[in-house]
Order: structure tokens, then sequence, then C-alpha cells
């Protein structure tokens, strides 16, 4: 069973559409998470998510728009996709105070045209 | 804004040899985390390490930490042709997520 999958694991798309990545967990984490990847490496937290409520909100543009319908989703909405947009996405879960550290997706390949 | 800063960003070394990796941080922390990302893959969690804590082992795997010089190491011992990837640390910010570096691209020849 995967423990964090998130869908689809590629996406091509034209500028200006609207798109959506899913995340689920069933390892029963309190708290799940967003990270945009850049072509550098970097990773970038978007938005956290703990019992259903937004508890981080990074300086990330309003296009983008997390949305939790239970604890163990975390769907990242995309508006009016632009150039920048290109990355992977990766999806997260964590418990408060683990050892275990955060379990991660295998990732979104988003690749804006 | 990132927390962790890796280094080197790139090692290569031979099969059987130790890699040591190097993290930097700014601001105090209540952990440290290692992961591991191979290539096209999500992060693997390796270790964590407690800020009240200067050392701690996972079978090939050795994390130090120097809360006065804001550094982590990570060791890996005998490495593997299997250990390539790129290894990030992370630390916990006052937001309570994990912040990331640009990682080390590791790299064990066989």
């Amino acid at each position: 069973d995967t423990a964090v999958s998130q869908t689809p694991k590629y996406l091509v798309t034209q500028m200006g559409n609207d798109k959506s990545i899913k995340c689920e967990q069933n390892l029963g984490h309190d708290t799940m998470y967003w990270y945009k990847q850049d072509s550098k490496k970097f990773l970038k937290i978007m938005f956290s998510y703990n019992n259903k409520e937004l508890i981080i909100n990074e300086t990330v543009p309003n296009r983008f728009s997390p949305k939790s319908p239970d604890k163990a989703h975390l769907n990242l909405h995309i508006n009016s996709l632009e150039l920048g947009d290109s990355a992977v996405y990766f999806c997260a879960s964590s418990q408060v105070q683990s050892s275990y550290g955060y379990t991660f997706g295998s990732g979104t390949r988003l690749t804006v045209v | 804004s990132q927390q962790g800063e890796e280094d080197p960003q790139a090692l290569s070394i031979q099969e059987g040899e130790n890699a040591t990796m190097n993290c930097s941080y700014k601001t105090s922390i209540n952990n440290l985390q290692w992961y591991r990302q191979n290539s096209g893959r999500g992060l693997v969690h390796l270790i964590l390490i407690r800020s009240n804590e200067r050392e701690k082992h996972s079978g090939r795997l050795r994390v130090t930490l120097d809360t006065s010089k804001k550094s982590s190491s990570l060791l890996i011992t005998a490495s593997r042709a299997a250990d390539t990837a790129s290894y990030f640390c992370a630390t916990d910010a006052r937001s309570g997520d994990m912040r990331f570096g640009a990682g080390t691209r590791l790299t064990v020849k066989p």
C-alpha cells in the first residue's frame, strides 16, 4: 500500500488553464503539506493543513489553493497556470512529535507550455 | 525562505569510500532531519536528531549536530552504488513545518 499517493504523476497543460493535483495519505497522520521543487532542487513549503485548518501559507500566489475534504486528503488547485509554475510538486504528511519525519509522495511533474 | 544549506553541492566517490555531507542553518531548532531523494522520486526520511542530541547512528549512517555552530553532518560509511542520490537536511521552522536546503548530489561510482 502506498502511504502517500498523489495523482497525476505527470501533467502537461497550456498557460491559462486550471488544474488540480490530488493527494491522499493512509498513515493516519494529522498534518499534510504541499512542497514545490524547482529545477535547482530547492524545496519550498507552500501549504500545510492540520485537522482541516490551514496553518501555513507562504508567499504563494492566490492562484494556488489547497482543498482538504478530510484529514486524509489535501488537494492542490491551480488557476490560470503560468510558465513559471512548471516544477515538481510534492505532497507530504507527518504526525506531530513523531521521530519519523515526513512521508513524501512521489511527486507530480507539472509542465506548463 | 530556505533554512538548511548543504555543502558540498555535489560529491563523487568510489564505492567503499565514506561520504560526508554538511548542513548549516541559521536559526535555533528543535530538530534536524536528513532525507534522501533518488532521481525522479520523492524524499525519503533517513534520520532525525533532536537539538539536545549530539550524535545519532542508523546502520551505515552517522549524523552529528553542533547547535553552537548551527551545523550538522551526515556520514555514509562504506558507500554503495545504490547510495547515489541527493541528500537534504531539513530544520523545523517557527511555523512548525520543515524547511529544506538545495541538497548534496552524491554519486557513488562502482
